[in-house]
């Protein structure tokens, strides 16, 4: 059964840091990685997938690597700013029979502050 | 562009009620959709998988008699709670396995 643990669950960082989070699984037979983000009482907005033949993927300050002989991933977040301010989540993506079916980590909660 | 409706967006009820969320694929079928739960400050937790036409898969743990799912057709699922006590208050969201696409969640408050 795949689990899938974030680290740190929660982080408050001061405006324009760098910072990376966490994510590590169990089962390196995903089919693909996503991250997501969640404002407060809000859905998901996907950021970035990574599909099981690709390292990382990148979006504006976005970039996310995926290293499944280890079973990490890790979202770099470049230049923070307070609107980065939310819940990240990483899924891993089942394949085979359990083909799109998602496994999610607790969640970092991220603070930016001005 | 492909998308996945939900509704409602939040709801309160009464407890012993029941409350039916739907979620609709728009222009594309969705042969298979993934319902999730979020319990306030906690990650999402898989309940079911419901494919078209047939009955739904439920995770352990999962109540199937308190928790219908109904897939009747390829742009139709629908998740009712049944006798909803105030436990049963979370966040629920859809996600079709064609395209990976969410709905918006509905939010769900039993009093």
């Amino acid at each position: 059964k795949q689990e899938v643990t974030q680290i740190p669950a929660a982080l408050s960082v001061p405006e324009g840091e760098n910072l990376v989070l966490n994510c590590s699984f169990t089962d390196s037979a995903i089919y693909n990685l996503q991250w997501f983000r969640q404002d407060p009482g809000k859905g998901l907005t996907s950021l970035l997938l990574i599909q099981s033949s690709q390292r990382e993927q990148t979006s504006g300050r976005l970039n996310a690597s995926l290293d499944k002989s280890s079973g990490r991933s890790t979202l770099y977040i470049a230049a923070s700013q307070p609107g980065d301010s939310a819940t990240y989540l990483c899924a891993g993506i089942a394949g085979g029979t359990s083909y799109g079916k998602l496994t999610f980590g607790q969640g970092t909660i991220l603070t930016v502050h001005p | 562009g492909a998308v996945v409706s939900q509704h409602p967006s939040w709801v309160i009820c009464k407890s012993g009620t029941s409350v039916k969320i739907e979620c609709r694929s728009l222009d594309f079928q969705a042969t298979t959709m993934f319902w999730y739960r979020q319990f306030p400050k906690q990650s999402l937790m898989l309940m079911a998988t419901s494919n078209e036409g047939s009955k739904a898969t439920y995770e352990q743990g999962v109540e199937k008699d308190k928790f219908l799912i109904n897939h009747a057709s390829l742009t139709l699922s629908t998740l009712t709670v049944t006798s909803a006590h105030p436990e049963d208050s979370s966040f629920y969201i859809c996600r079709a396995r064609e395209g990976g696409f969410f709905g918006q969640g509905t939010r769900l408050t039993v009093v």
